[in-house]
């Protein structure tokens, strides 16, 4: 079945080092993005591409920076981790653009100590 | 700018009770795309109904039911005979152009 996967689930890090968060989906879907969740501010949009070789930047996007090479894979780095970034990352994919229903990934939960 | 408020941050409800979340949004957007997930403790997103702007039907699906009204710019989400598997947090989300924007969400916890 298609799926959409993140890795890793769980991350413990320290500040200033950079992270990579793995996203890859197998529904051959144009769109994917990535959210961060939490508390009291629900989901927010990190960035997103609508195909690859585009990218574009959402509503926290500072610190973060993502690449589109294959139709599959999303991956967002870290460039330098922050205790700001602390939270559970959310990685969704559609088939046409951000009006269509978003599939979410499992999450992967981030520490930086 | 887009905002979706959910102002109820916790509801607790005895099981078989009828239960009702509260999403608003903000846009000014004429075409816009409203949704409700569902977030269950395992802590995986669940989508649940997606509705355009242009569609104020109401609609029901099993014990789920979606009110929404452009004119108080709101998108309520009713369960009917609450279950203990509906304890969840839920989010009421708004896209609108290129932006995507999640309300913070309702946890809802219904008791045995």
């Amino acid at each position: 079945d298609a799926e959409i996967t993140q890795s890793p689930r769980h991350k413990i890090t320290e500040t200033g080092r950079q992270v990579t968060l793995a996203c890859h989906q197998t529904w051959n879907h144009n769109n994917m993005f990535w959210y961060r969740q939490d508390l009291g501010h629900g989901l927010r949009l990190i960035h997103y591409s609508y195909g690859v070789q585009d990218t574009n930047k959402g509503e926290v996007s500072d610190g973060y920076s993502v690449s589109r090479s294959n139709t599959e894979d999303l991956p967002l780095t870290l460039e330098s981790a922050a205790s700001s970034q602390t939270s559970v990352y959310f990685c969704a994919s559609s088939v046409e653009k951000s009006t269509d229903t978003q599939y979410f990934g499992p999450g992967t939960r981030l520490t930086v100590l | 700018a887009q905002k979706v408020t959910q102002a109820q941050t916790e509801i607790s409800v005895v099981e078989k009770e009828d239960v009702t979340l509260d999403c608003v949004y903000e846009t000014r957007d004429t075409t816009y795309y409203l949704f409700w997930y569902k977030q269950p403790p395992s802590g995986e997103l669940v989508f649940l109904i997606r509705r355009n702007s242009f569609d104020e039907q109401n609609e029901i699906s099993g014990r789920y039911s979606w009110n929404f009204q452009k004119s108080t710019s709101s998108f309520n989400f009713t369960i009917t005979a609450s279950q203990v598997v509906d304890s969840a947090v839920y989010f009421c989300a708004l896209e609108g152009g290129q932006n995507f924007v999640f309300g913070p969400g309702t946890r809802l916890s219904v008791l045995p």
